[in-house]
């Protein structure tokens, strides 16, 4: 099974609308991260959490909130979505005990919004 | 502002040769170099780092070097595989914060037989 897991993989959705998307890891990790990757674009850090109760902004988190409901499930929230957020989603961990903390991805959602 | 950038988007290299993949920064505060490697449906996987107080990192057929005056970085591939076709991104962070990596755009590498 995955380490890190994201759902659902795909999901098309109309402008306006709420979307939640899902991340759940088993690496018991205690760091967490959502990135968005735009076409020619690198990653883009959305939001991270070092703990289920610390929560910070990224680069872009205009439009997004998230929610760490416990140390293994970070989950991403477009309120309102727009067709500007139409990108592809990564969740990451990382393990603050292990010195320099290397991110481990999950497998990314595809987002598009009509 | 690019602080991280990889000037190729697209490399093609014969299956058994070097590859080479470039990555420029311009922050100097910048200490902590890292490449990952993705394949078309998954997300990223760590490859290899770099950290300032050294110029080079070698790990199996993958090295990288790194050039603090000019804040280059570059990423050797030898010999070069099939399956190491993928998107090659590079990052780069302050050791005193490895959780905040800034990512470049990607070089897709293309190994063909």
């Amino acid at each position: 099974d995955a380490d890190v897991t994201q759902t659902p993989r795909n999901r098309i959705t109309k402008t306006g609308k709420r979307i939640m998307l899902e991340c759940s890891q088993t690496k018991g990790h205690d760091r967490m991260y959502w990135y968005r990757q735009d076409p020619g674009l690198g990653l883009q850090l959305i939001y991270y959490s070092f703990d289920v109760k610390d929560i910070n902004k990224g680069e872009i988190s205009d439009g997004y909130s998230v929610s760490r409901q416990a140390q293994a499930k970070f989950s991403l929230s477009l309120e309102s979505a727009i067709p500007n957020q139409t990108a592809l989603y990564f969740c990451a961990t990382s393990d603050s005990s292990a010195g320099l903390d290397t991110q481990y991805f999950g497998p990314g959602t595809r987002l598009t919004v009509l | 502002d690019q602080q991280v950038k990889q000037n190729s988007p697209s490399l093609s290299v014969q299956e058994g040769r070097i590859s080479i993949l470039n990555c420029d920064y311009t922050n100097s505060m910048f200490d902590y170099f890292l490449w990952y490697k993705k394949y078309p449906a998954e997300g990223p996987t760590f490859l290899i780092s770099i950290s300032s107080i050294k110029d080079k990192n070698e790990d199996g057929r993958f090295t990288v070097f790194l050039n603090k005056s000019a804040k280059h970085l570059s990423l050797h591939i030898v010999p070069s595989q099939p399956g190491d076709s993928a998107v090659y991104f590079c990052a780069a962070s302050r050791l005193a914060y490895t959780d905040k990596l800034i990512f470049g755009t990607g070089t897709r590498l293309q190994v063909f037989p």
